[in-house]
Formats: C-alpha cells, sequence, structure tokens
C-alpha cells in the first residue's frame, strides 16, 4: 500500500462545530485530494493540492476548507458542520498529471 | 466536464459464473480510463487503467476491460468469479485533453457473489 494515513478514521461531532480531518503521506507525490464518498453518488471531489500552498475547488467545495503546508500533510476543515457532511472521507495522492491515484483508507464521519 | 454513468448499481452473481460491470462516459478527444475496487471498509484500490495503446487491458485478480471509443464505454469483465470479489467496483475517467488529473468517478456497482 501507498503510504497515506488518515486521521482520525472515525469521528462523531454536533452540528455547528469545527473538524478538521488530516492525511498525511510518505510518498512525496506533488497531488493531493480530499473526496466524500455518499451512497449513489460515488467519490466526489472536495479539493484538491497541486502543490505546497497550491490548492483548489473540486466539485463540492462548498463548507469545506484545505491546507497544504508541507508536500507531506493535507488538512480538510469543516468550519462548521453540518449534518449533510455526514459522509466518509477519503485522502488520495499521485504523482503526476494522469497518473492513478493511491487513496487512504478513509475517516468516517457522522454530523449529529 | 466528464461524466461517468455505472449502469448497474448492484450486480448479484453466482461463484464461478462470468460478470460485466458497465461503464460509460461522456464524449471526449482522449480520456484515460479507471476502474478502482472497494472492499468493505477500506479505500479504493487500482484493478486497471487505460491511457493508451491496446483497447483491451488487462489488471490484478483476473479482471479485464475493453476500451471502446465509439460507444464511450470501459466495461469490466472477468471469466470467472470467486467469494472474495464481493465488493464495490468504481469507473472513472480523467479528461486526456485538459491540464491535471482530476478523477470523475462513476456511482459505484457493487457486486455480490454467492455461493
Amino acid at each position: 500500500d501507498a503510504g497515506i494515513t488518515q486521521s482520525p478514521r472515525h469521528k462523531v461531532t454536533e452540528t455547528g462545530t469545527p473538524v478538521t480531518l488530516r492525511c498525511h503521506q510518505t510518498e512525496n507525490h506533488r497531488y493531493m485530494y480530499w473526496y466524500r464518498q455518499d451512497p449513489g453518488h460515488g467519490l466526489r471531489l472536495i479539493h484538491y493540492s497541486y502543490g505546497v500552498k497550491d490548492t483548489d475547488k473540486g466539485e463540492v467545495s462548498d463548507g469545506y476548507s484545505v491546507s497544504r503546508s508541507k508536500t507531506e500533510d493535507f488538512l480538510l476543515t469543516l468550519e462548521s458542520a453540518t449534518s449533510s457532511q455526514t459522509s466518509v472521507y477519503f485522502c488520495a495522492i499521485s504523482p503526476q498529471l494522469a497518473a492513478e491515484e493511491f487513496f487512504g483508507p478513509g475517516t468516517r464521519l457522522t454530523v449529529l | 466536464a466528464q461524466s461517468v454513468t455505472q449502469l448497474d448499481s448492484q450486480v448479484p452473481v453466482f461463484e464461478e459464473a462470468p460478470v460485466e460491470l458497465r461503464c460509460n462516459y461522456s464524449s471526449s478527444v482522449s480520456v484515460y480510463l479507471f476502474w478502482y475496487v472497494q472492499y468493505p471498509n477500506q479505500g479504493l484500490q487500482l484493478l486497471l487503467k487505460y491511457l493508451s495503446g491496446s483497447t483491451l487491458v488487462k489488471g490484478i485478480n483476473g479482471f479485464e476491460a475493453e476500451f471502446n471509443k465509439s460507444q464511450t464505454s470501459f466495461h469490466l469483465r472477468k471469466p470467472s468469479v470467486h467469494i472474495s470479489d464481493t465488493a464495490e467496483y468504481f469507473c472513472a475517467v480523467s479528461d486526456g485533453d485538459n491540464a491535471g488529473n482530476m478523477l470523475t468517478f462513476g456511482g459505484g456497482t457493487r457486486l455480490m457473489v454467492k455461493p
């Protein structure tokens, strides 16, 4: 498995609270991505990064922000969690354009 | 932007039977195509990919897929499935014409192999 870890693996929180999910890689890959997985929707891209401090929005970015201060770490923040953000969140990495993406184990987030 | 349709949300099949999981994408001059598998409570792992060359692509665990440009399809096949193939399968496409390799995923097909 590619060296990707996500933390926490499970989290339950309440509506309105801030939440930060962490993705850590040991592969030194340039590109990092955050997806959410919901039944019937497959995976949808939230944000991605193409380098340190270089990020851009994906398909479903509203309510989420990201930061990448080091190559190995990509943080996803929900500033004020809502129940619609209950989902499984996956981080992925890739070394170059059009290359396959390697996925982390996922974080299951429940917002009550 | 690309869109990907996986026509079957669930596919039940008996062990040792053949299976085909269907994937269609919106048209583009150049595409890169991927199939991923997700076992329960795990992340996604790559089964196979098409970037160029032969339209028949072989992947891990005995799976193969055929790129059909005229039908904008990339169906996944296996001649004889095992119980261990029970998982969710995702087709993904990236637009080879544009910079950036963001993938667009289909909604997934749950393969259920029965004894």
